[in-house]
């Protein structure tokens, strides 16, 4: 079955411009996961959708948002850009059974680099 | 959640086993332990997940200690492929609320050697 896609894979943006970042789950996932990994940070979760709800959200500015479509598509958007947000940005779906254990599939990112 | 310590970095040679030490001795009874792993530039790779008892797959093996405090991931003929940062977290299964907030620490660099 297809695994969680990520559009784009690479793009660059200007300081001050905004992007929005694109991630399709595996289908029959429900939950979906977004996460900001960079050398100096390691990997911090941004925030996490479940039937178009944020559930979860990590420690970082209002300038990072998201959403979740009706069929779990899930869309990150990053306004006022600043270099600092250069980054490789992660998705993750999962089934959320809501109990017991719950498995996290990434996909292969979307690499941004602010200029 | 529990906090987990592991080694920065390991080296194995190629067809030997790897085994990967996490200790996370603030474990409580409704944790489990996850182990991911992520090869350069790609997204991180779920790699298996146990509560209390060794747990087995394709890929890997998870042996926990009795008490739980700690665990070790092995992978029994480390190859090439298997260079790659290996992260353990320990993850409460919480029913109903968000699962998907996983804390990622530095992981352990595994370096798989010819």
């Amino acid at each position: 079955k297809a695994g969680v896609t990520q559009t784009p894979r690479y793009l660059i943006k200007t300081r001050g411009q905004q992007v929005t970042l694109s991630c399709s789950p595996i289908s029959g996932h429900r939950s979906v996961s977004w996460y900001q990994q960079t050398p100096g940070q390691g990997l911090q979760f941004l925030f996490e959708y479940f039937s178009e709800t944020q559930r979860n959200k990590g420690n970082f500015p209002g300038r990072f948002s998201g959403r979740q479509f009706s069929n779990s598509r899930s869309e990150m958007n990053v306004s006022t850009l600043e270099l600092g947000d250069s980054a490789l940005y992660l998705c993750a779906s999962s089934r959320d059974p809501g109990s017991g254990a719950n498995v996290l599939t990434f996909g292969a990112g979307s690499r941004l680099t602010v200029l | 959640d529990a906090k987990t310590t592991q080694p920065p970095s390991m080296d194995c040679a190629e067809g030997r086993a790897a085994n990967l030490p996490c200790n996370h001795s603030t474990i409580s009874g409704n944790e489990y332990v996850y182990w991911y792993r992520q090869i350069h530039s790609q997204g991180p790779q779920y790699i298996i997940h146990g509560l209390k008892n060794n747990e087995t797959n394709e890929m890997a093996s998870l042996i926990i200690t009795e008490d739980r405090k700690s665990s070790t991931l092995i992978l029994p003929h480390a190859t090439l492929r298997d260079t790659a940062v290996y992260y353990c977290i320990v993850r409460v299964a919480r029913n109903g609320g968000s699962q998907g907030n996983l804390i990622f620490g530095k992981g352990t660099k595994l370096s798989v050697k010819p």
